[in-house]
């Protein structure tokens, strides 16, 4: 079975400082995709990134950067120098090689960063 | 390019009622998604469609919800008759129909809300 985990419920910054956001995943398929979506208190859902399971490279884009581990099957976002407009709630999601392009989604952490 | 349309944005009705949301995803895109988010249940993937055809409808609540894409272009929600625990935000989302699974984009979300 396939599943998303995202730990941390909530958590809380002071701007300025670093948060990583966790995210683990279950499958037995050797070909998969990771995905992390953005929904500020605007509601909608923003695509960040995505990453397929023959790429663990890590990744930066500004202030975001993301660890792909599949010794561990994990996928953590880190943003660095946290902002006021970071405040959102961060999904994970899995998506397989074979299943069309249903996605798996984790259950969202919510970032405040607190000025 | 215009992203994935939904319409309308708000909706409130009373219970019996029937509600009906619609969706224009991105052209050239093939798979289109319904999601429904709430805060107890999360993200939930109602039903999708690859080239107009439904592929999974596992997510259907019960038959008062229905899915149509009668074209490419455009696709409704359907719930008849709607009832309060149907109150969510409901989010469609497109992605191209590749080899693998690629990244979906989601609409504004139609938030509905049944008294």
């Amino acid at each position: 079975a396939q599943k998303v985990t995202q730990a941390q419920t909530e958590i809380s910054v002071v701007e300025k400082e670093d948060v990583t956001l966790d995210c683990v995943y279950e499958t037995r398929d050797t070909t998969y995709y990771l995905f992390w979506y953005k929904q500020p208190p605007s509601g909608e859902l923003v695509f960040l990134i995505r990453r397929n399971s023959f790429d663990e490279q890590n990744e930066i884009s500004g202030r975001y950067s993301w660890n792909f581990q599949k010794s561990t099957s994990s996928f953590n976002f880190t943003i660095t120098a946290s902002q006021v407009v970071d405040s959102a709630v961060y999904f994970c999601a899995l998506s397989l090689r074979y299943t069309g392009n249903q996605f798996y989604f984790g259950t969202g952490t919510s970032l405040t960063v607190i000025p | 390019d215009a992203g994935v349309i939904q319409s309308p944005r708000h909706e409130v009705t009373e219970m019996g009622q029937e509600v009906t949301l619609r969706c224009k995803p991105i052209s050239g895109h093939n798979s289109l998604f319904w999601y429904r988010q709430t805060m107890m249940r999360g993200l939930e993937l109602l039903i999708y469609f690859n080239n107009n055809v439904p592929i999974d409808d596992s997510g259907m609540p019960e038959d008062r919800f229905s899915a149509k894409m009668p074209n490419a272009s455009f696709s409704t929600l359907k719930i008849q008759p709607s009832e309060p625990r149907d109150s969510a935000v409901y989010f469609c989302a497109s992605s191209p129909l590749r080899l693998g699974p690629d990244t979906q984009y989601f609409g504004p979300g139609t938030r509905l809300t049944v008294l």
